[in-house]
């Protein structure tokens, strides 16, 4: 059965202090792995798609990285203003039709001053 | 502004009273869904829809009904809504094909009492 874990549940940083979640995933042919913020009260936001293992992708303090078996999240001196609960999704090949996001749990960030 | 529009974003009902949760992009896009998220338990799709009059069970469809006669509108319907279906309900939607992210709406919160 496909299925997607995060880890941590929940992380509480210091504002400055780098830290990374991670997603492990058991997927029978993956064609992406998408990370997505979520912020109280709204939807998920895109951040990243990842194709391949080996894959990095940055974006101001985020960095998202891919292997066989998971990805990462790392977070380079967080500020408050990151703290969110961040999601990552899989893509698997179906054959045909476009292949529907199975979703981990999420991990609640919070960065405090 | 590219967005995805759910209406309403709250809404109390009473258990048996049919209600219709619209939802509306205007992207072009092509491929649209239903997930409802509750907590501990993560995003779970309940439909989705790969064009216009083409629909599909996601995960959780029991109790829930779809259409798409516009490829703008993704209707949610829920015919004899149950207090189990008490959730926040989100509608995206992105491209066909693989690696295409979704985008979400802000969600709509229900409570079938």
């Amino acid at each position: 059965e496909d299925q997607v874990t995060q880890s941590p549940e929940a992380l509480r940083l210091q504002e400055g202090e780098s830290s990374s979640l991670n997603c492990s995933y058991t997927v029978s042919g993956l064609r992406g792995l998408f990370w997505y913020r979520q912020d109280p009260g709204k939807g998920p936001e895109f951040l990243f798609t990842l194709y391949s293992a080996g894959e990095e992708k940055e974006k101001e303090r985020l960095k998202a990285t891919l292997t066989k078996k998971e990805s990462f999240l790392h977070i380079t001196a967080p500020k408050p203003e990151d703290s969110a609960t961040y999601l990552c999704a899989v893509q698997a090949n179906y054959g045909g039709s476009q292949g529907n996001l199975i979703f981990g749990k999420g991990t609640k960030l919070s960065v405090k001053p | 502004e590219a967005q995805v529009t759910q209406n309403p974003r709250y809404l109390i009902t009473v258990t048996g009273k049919k209600l219709t949760v619209t939802c509306s992009q205007n992207m072009n896009h092509e491929y649209m869904s239903w997930y409802r998220q509750d907590p501990g338990l993560g995003l779970r799709q309940i439909y989705y829809s790969m064009n216009v009059e083409v629909t599909d069970k996601g995960d959780v469809p029991e109790g829930y009904k779809v259409s798409r006669k516009e490829k703008r509108n993704f209707p949610l319907i829920l015919e004899s809504p149950s207090p189990n279906q008490t959730s926040l309900y989100f509608c995206a939607s992105s491209r066909t094909g693989y690696n295409q992210p979704q985008h979400f709406g802000d969600g709509t919160r229900l409570s079938i009492l």
